[in-house]
């Protein structure tokens, strides 16, 4: 089955403890990106990656590192949490193509506190 | 830079009614356009997309969105809701011809009253 994977699904932390998201998909998909949701503002790109070490920061990159080694995963670090980081993590994987569709993954919920 | 703007945070119907969930976009370039939705727990999929010819698409659960070049709207509408549409809708956009970069509105939750 066709599908990204996110791992945890939820997570509570305390301030400062490092922490990292996984994100893996079996599409093949070379695009994959990193978005957080919150109440009111919608889906904000955290980060996003056009393929295999090709990374590069979205609108709201700060307190927040990607690495992008294997095509397939696309692991999201938070190296020193604070609690304006507790939202709604999702992560998406796409072709590259024109108008091609996103693909998400079921969301982590991260609270910090 | 483009932008999206989704005038309705929450839009209560009740069953069987029609609906009409709100989406204008700002662009200096064409776009592509998307809305998806988002059940309770889980992220979003796809419902529809506009990429070119017929401003008219559809989806398979009946609903259908109508791109308008002149008032830059995608607008989403349904002529008779189910209890099972109850989600939260994202209108996207998308620069045509650059890179994947997708632009998503706020949202409007879909609440249908039984």
């Amino acid at each position: 089955e066709a599908q990204v994977t996110q791992n945890p699904r939820y997570l509570i932390t305390v301030t400062g403890k490092k922490l990292t998201v996984t994100c893996s998909q079996n599409m093949n998909h070379e695009y994959m990106s990193w978005y957080r949701q919150d109440p009111g503002l919608g889906l904000r790109q955290i980060y996003y990656s056009m393929n295999v070490e090709v990374t590069d920061k979205g609108d709201v990159p700060e307190g927040y590192k990607v690495s992008r080694k294997e095509k397939r995963n696309f692991p999201l670090i938070l190296e020193s949490p604070s609690p304006n980081q507790t939202s709604l993590y999702f992560c998406a994987s796409s072709f590259q193509g024109a108008g091609t569709e996103a693909f998400f993954g079921q969301g982590t919920r991260l609270t910090v506190v | 830079a483009q932008s999206v703007t989704q005038l309705d945070s929450q839009v209560p119907v009740f069953e069987e009614a029609p609906v009409e969930l709100r989406c204008n976009y700002s662009s200096s370039v064409s776009v592509y356009l998307f809305w998806y939705v988002q059940y309770p727990n889980q992220g979003l999929q796809l419902l529809l997309k506009y990429l070119s010819g017929s401003t008219l698409v559809e989806s398979i659960n009946g609903f259908e969105a109508e791109f308008n070049k002149s008032q830059t709207s995608f607008h989403l509408r349904k002529p008779s809701v189910h209890i099972s549409d109850t989600a939260e809708y994202f209108c996207a956009v998308m620069i045509s011809g650059g890179y994947q970069k997708v632009t998503f509105g706020i949202g409007t939750k879909l609440q249908v009253i039984p």
